[in-house]
């Protein structure tokens, strides 16, 4: 059968704004979760990470915050930049130390 | 430090043939892990190797296979490549924590497979 691709969810901020990306996480026994950033034709490209002892970790611009209860991540981005454009993954990896991929969201940046 | 190098870049094979796709991990980093990411299915774990040892597999037919050498670089090969092998492959590298604590899995550029 024909593949049909992944309808990415799809987020379109003001430049300046702030930027909010939630995912979903599927595996109650996954203690480490990672924010990848990934422009057109490139890798995926480390943000941030958080340990599952942890429930909020900062970094430049960048929050992730961790609800174990609903297994929930979202990643907040402050003053949102053009270059902030690019797909969002957020990827979770439990004791086997393989890394499981959520579906992505498009993050548009509008001038 | 150099960071996940993978080639080549870009490579056109056709049907029933088959690919071998490289990669050399950052300095010091003793974990290879690869991923296939397509459109349709988003990305995808294969298998990671782990000092010349596959220690975790996906769930990919066998035509996939891959191999680590002493000095950590990996190479993953694809027999008998099928029309829906075209895709984006990705190698991660990993630093092994303390006591074998996850840590943040970089990645290369890819190498884009098109079969035609």
């Amino acid at each position: 059968g024909e593949n049909v691709g992944l309808h990415l969810p799809t987020l379109s901020v003001q430049e300046g704004d702030n930027s909010i990306i939630n995912c979903a996480y599927s595996n109650s026994a996954s203690d480490y979760f990672i924010w990848y950033k990934q422009e057109s034709g490139k890798g995926p490209q480390f943000i941030i990470d958080i340990r599952s002892n942890m429930d909020k970790r900062q970094g430049q611009r960048v929050t992730v915050l961790l609800n174990k209860t609903v297994k929930h991540l979202s990643l907040q981005i402050a003053a949102t930049q053009p270059g902030d454009s690019a797909v969002y993954f957020c990827a979770e990896k439990n004791s086997a130390r393989q890394l499981t991929f959520g579906s992505g969201t498009q993050l548009t940046v509008l001038p | 430090k150099a960071g996940v190098t993978q080639t080549p870049r870009y490579l056109i094979k056709t049907r029933g043939q088959q690919v071998t796709l490289s990669c050399s991990p950052i300095s010091g980093h003793r974990s290879v892990s690869w991923y296939q990411q397509t459109p349709g299915q988003g990305l995808q774990f294969l298998f990671e190797y782990f000092s010349e040892t596959q220690r975790n597999k996906g769930n990919f037919p066998g035509r996939f296979s891959g191999r680590q050498f002493s000095n950590s670089r990996s190479e993953m090969n694809v027999s008998t490549l099928e029309l829906g092998d075209s895709a984006l492959y990705l190698c991660a590298s990993t630093a092994v924590g303390t006591g074998g604590m996850n840590t943040e899995a970089f990645f290369g550029q890819g190498t884009r497979l098109t079969v035609v």
